[in-house]
């Protein structure tokens, strides 16, 4: 299985700070990477797709770029409903074997 | 608007079974793959395996081979997951989710049913 590394784990920014996730693919996975937020208790929620495509209704202050093996994700201006963990996948190894990175949670300072 | 609809909670002892469901409406449900994915109390997400609502074809993750079985009532719009052979380490929520019109890419989520496994 493709196996995907983020990183960091954890962060804490101030609000209006710029934050970046980081996600690393064990080999080439083009630019089928779609990252999440999920909030406490709540089902996840797509954010982007494709590794850079805002989906239709979420904040122009979230992007995110990459393709290959590295992949970014960043909140160009933290507000505090970012709250959230925030989750990278891919789906290059359709039909099967789709994999999360572990997650990264975002906290206010 | 897309919906999925899971039913509700559910504890059951090591060694059973468990069967969830998912409600789709909102869109003509046989024209999308259902996903299933988990979350154990305090870790990530982890995909189990997706089911074509139409054809009824399966893919399911390595890990879950011979446990898992995921099936479809086209009639009522309703895909199921069955978990077999459950311990504690099977206590999660359970999400379904559908692919947008691109395969893999998941923008409808159910609201996730928690699963207890305790004796």
């Amino acid at each position: 299985d493709i196996q995907m590394t983020q990183s960091p784990s954890s962060l804490s920014a101030f609000v209006g700070d710029s934050v970046t996730i980081t996600c690393q693919a064990s080999q080439d996975i083009r630019n089928y990477l779609n990252w999440y937020q999920q909030k406490s208790g709540k089902a996840p929620k797509l954010l982007i797709y494709d590794a850079s495509n805002l989906e239709t209704g979420v904040p122009s202050r979230f992007s995110g770029s990459g393709s290959g093996t590295y992949f970014t994700f960043t909140i160009s201006s933290l507000q505090p409903e970012d709250i959230a963990t925030y989750y990278c996948q891919q789906y290059d190894s359709l039909p099967s074997a789709l994999t999360f990175g572990g997650g990264t949670k975002v906290e206010i300072k | 608007q897309v919906q999925l609809v899971q039913s509700g909670g559910e504890v059951k002892k090591p060694g059973a079974s468990v069967k969830v469901s998912c409600k789709a409406s909102g869109y003509s449900f046989t024209g999308y793959y259902l996903n299933w994915v988990r979350q154990a109390p305090g870790q990530g997400l982890e995909w189990m395996g997706r089911i074509h609502s139409n054809s009824g074809d399966t893919y399911y993750a390595q890990r879950f081979q011979g446990r898992v079985t995921m099936t479809r009532e086209t009639s009522i719009s309703t895909a199921y997951m069955e978990l077999s052979g459950l311990t504690n380490d099977d206590t999660a929520v359970y999400y379904c989710a559908r692919d947008k019109e691109v395969a893999g890419i998941w923008g409808y989520w159910g609201q996730g049913t928690l699963v207890t496994v305790s004796s």
